[in-house]
């Protein structure tokens, strides 16, 4: 099963903004929604954003998506200290069908 | 409240077999695509199998097609995976996921699988 880079890690001071890339092709990010996840240490993922850019209920508005062609990305603004955290992204794979996961990029808070 | 709880991890020789269950409450697993994700020891997510709300539909990653199988219970309101000829590499937290991508996704806290001799 192939899995989407995304860049190792990231981070930033309190207050700034980070954003975290995920590299895809034609049969995943190019032509479906794709999801992001935020996974605590010890934790189970929860879900940040769906469908590219919506928000489920109770994820702030500090959180959000994006895409262009078979390039995601997720951004973070207002970084906090508790967004310390691994991200991970994932789209349906047309070609595999299946899901597919992103490497994953650990956020650190300076 | 909505929740899923996972069950039926543990120890396993390479080449066995081992069932898990995903007990659901709050909420029916008829009404939802259900999903089992896993995640090695200090590793990523990985994607393994979903099942339809009509429980006809099923599909696999290829590093677990012909060996696991997903499937409901209904009468018990439980998710299951079926998994045989296990081998080092599956061994991870197995977590079951309602709704997953969707709005109302909601995980269980896993269950940790080892395969070792």
């Amino acid at each position: 099963q192939s899995v989407l880079p995304q860049p190792p890690s990231a981070s930033g001071t309190p207050g700034q903004r980070v954003s975290i890339s995920c590299s895809g092709s034609s049969s995943n990010v190019g032509r479906d929604y794709v999801s992001w996840y935020q996974q605590l240490p010890g934790a189970a993922p929860k879900l940040l954003i769906y469908n590219t850019n919506q928000r489920p209920s109770g994820v702030p508005d500090r959180f959000s998506g994006s895409k262009s062609g078979s390039s995601a990305s997720l951004a973070i603004s207002g970084l906090r200290s508790d967004d310390e955290a691994d991200y991970y992204c994932v789209v349906w794979d047309n070609s595999l069908s299946g899901y597919v996961f992103g490497t994953g990029t650990k956020v650190t808070v300076l | 409240e909505e929740q899923v709880v996972e069950s039926g991890g543990g120890l396993v020789q390479p080449g066995g077999s081992l069932r898990l269950s995903c007990a659901a409450s709050g909420f029916s697993v008829s009404t939802y695509w259900m999903h089992w994700v896993r995640q090695a020891p200090g590793k990523g997510l990985v994607w393994v199998s979903r099942i339809n709300k009509n429980g006809r539909t099923t599909d696999y990653a290829d590093s677990v097609r012909g060996r696991f199988t997903i499937s409901r219970d209904s009468a018990k309101n439980t998710l299951i995976l079926e998994m045989n000829s296990l081998r080092v590499e599956d061994t991870a937290v197995y977590f079951c996921a309602k709704d997953f991508v969707g709005p109302y996704d909601q995980w269980g806290q896993g269950t940790l699988v080892t395969v070792s001799s």
